[in-house]
């Protein structure tokens, strides 16, 4: 168990609507990534938030936004879904800014499917 | 062309077998390379981690990084049924501001007893 908790683990709906995917790192841990995980792209970086400030920006769309609260928890919030946005979305944590040594400790995935 | 390329397999071998595992990247500012091991359903957890060029050995398991030729590789020896899972590199340039791990699709090995 890598203390990373994400919620929910499954979540099924349908094209046009929005959804909320929940994250909380791992007590201590600051910063909190989001990536999405599909068949064909791999996993790729969306965003990263330390400390409630945006911190890093990968290739996350325009109808996707994400915020870090004062808890630390985080919400990626994806909205007007596209059947391609069905995948895997993970979240990580690690306990500073991101420095380039730093150890990513990953959630189990939320899959979210869009039909 | 890709920042990180690394063949999808499947690799299948049996019990017992060195594997090897590589990938190659185009971006001469990445330093820090790290392998993943992500069993199926599951999160990825870091392996192996390395900072430049050289060799670092855990157990059975061995991260080579060959900077002239953007290549990086992960060894297992003695491989087991329980090594079975998708093995991701990943890596990350030292002093690019806004950045973050960039991983490689995935391998996918399957070892068999």
């Amino acid at each position: 168990d890598s203390g990373v908790t994400q919620t929910p683990k499954h979540l099924i709906t349908a094209t046009g609507q929005r959804v909320t995917l929940r994250c909380s790192p791992r007590s201590g841990d600051l910063s909190v990534y989001w990536y999405q995980q599909s068949l064909d792209q791999g996993l790729q970086f969306l965003i990263q938030y330390y400390n409630g400030e945006e911190r890093a920006k990968g290739n996350i769309l325009e109808r996707f936004s994400a915020q870090q609260f004062p808890d630390l928890h985080s919400e990626l919030n994806l909205s007007s879904l596209e059947l391609g946005d069905s995948a895997l979305y993970f979240c990580a944590s690690s306990i500073g800014q991101g420095a380039p040594n730093e150890k990513l400790f990953f959630g189990s995935g939320t899959q979210l499917s869009v039909l | 062309q890709k920042e990180v390329e690394q063949d999808p397999g499947p690799l299948s071998v049996p019990e017992g077998a060195i594997v090897s595992l590589n990938c190659t990247y185009s971006n001469s500012a990445f330093q820090y390379f790290m392998w993943y091991r992500q069993y199926s359903r599951k999160g990825p957890e870091l392996l192996m981690y390395t900072y430049s060029s050289g060799n670092k050995e855990d157990g059975r398991f061995t991260a080579q990084v060959d900077k002239s030729s953007k290549y990086i590789s992960l060894f297992i020896r003695d491989s087991q049924p329980s090594d079975s899972a998708t093995y991701l590199c990943a890596m990350r340039a030292v002093r690019q501001a806004g950045t973050a791990l960039i991983f490689g699709k995935g391998t996918t090995l399957s070892v068999s007893s």
